[in-house]
């Protein structure tokens, strides 16, 4: 079956620019989950969905970052504003729901470059 | 501060020898630990995990052995093979994984034919 999908792969915008980077989960998982990745990294908790409210959006680092995920399915990430640090992979992971020993499933990431 | 800590950048290893890749934690609350392996350009792909109830689990040429009281984990992998070279994640998580994952900065295992 089809894995967690993220569109774009890449995307180079410029500094004080809007970009939205999309997520589709496996077909079925309740639980969502968003992270960043940067250079040398391992990757950092951004916020998750249980279904179509943010469960836990502790990981986010100002307000310049928001995520929805209207219908419980496919999520957008939004970055207001964007900056040269803001540079990094996106990764996007889903679970059948956010319970106990649900393992976690990775999509292949955006590659962000804030110029 | 680093929440979990896998000190090692990089670990090469002879085909067929084991590798052992291992991993600090300093939160006494996590209580599921888990092992991603991640290839150049892919997401990370998750390989095992273990509870804090248990010390040890196996999964065919990969095991993960978990000491609570020194905080520290470990991946065996028996016998190591060229398509075993990769990046090595450790994560921990609070509430049995339900929650976010916390990483390390992970290791690059490679395999020497």
């Amino acid at each position: 079956g089809a894995g967690v999908s993220q569109t774009p792969s890449n995307k180079v915008t410029e500094k004080g620019k809007y970009v939205e980077l999309r997520c589709d989960p496996i077909s079925g998982h309740t639980a969502l989950y968003w992270y960043r990745q940067s250079l040398g990294q391992g990757p950092e908790f951004l916020i998750y969905f249980q279904g179509t409210g943010a469960a836990d959006d502790s990981g986010l680092p100002n307000d310049r970052f928001f995520a929805v995920r209207p219908e419980g399915s496919v999520s957008t990430l939004k970055i207001q504003r964007t900056e040269r640090g803001d540079s990094a992979v996106y990764l996007c992971a889903s679970s059948l729901w956010a319970g106990t020993y649900n393992e976690q499933f990775f999509g292949p990431g955006t590659r962000l470059t804030v110029l | 501060d680093q929440q979990v800590k896998q000190n090692s950048p990089s670990l090469s290893v002879q085909e067929g020898r084991i590798s052992i890749l291992n991993c600090d934690y300093t939160n006494s609350m996590f209580d599921y630990f888990l092992w991603y392996k991640k290839y150049p350009a892919e997401g990370p792909t998750f390989l095992i995990s273990i509870s804090s109830i248990k010390d040890k689990n196996e999964d065919g040429r990969f095991t993960v052995f978990l000491n609570k009281s020194a905080k520290h984990l470990s991946l065996h992998i028996v016998p190591s093979q060229p398509g075993d070279s990769a990046v090595y994640f450790c994560a921990a998580s609070v509430g049995g994984g339900a929650d976010g994952l916390t990483f390390g900065k992970g290791t690059h295992l490679i395999i020497q034919p």
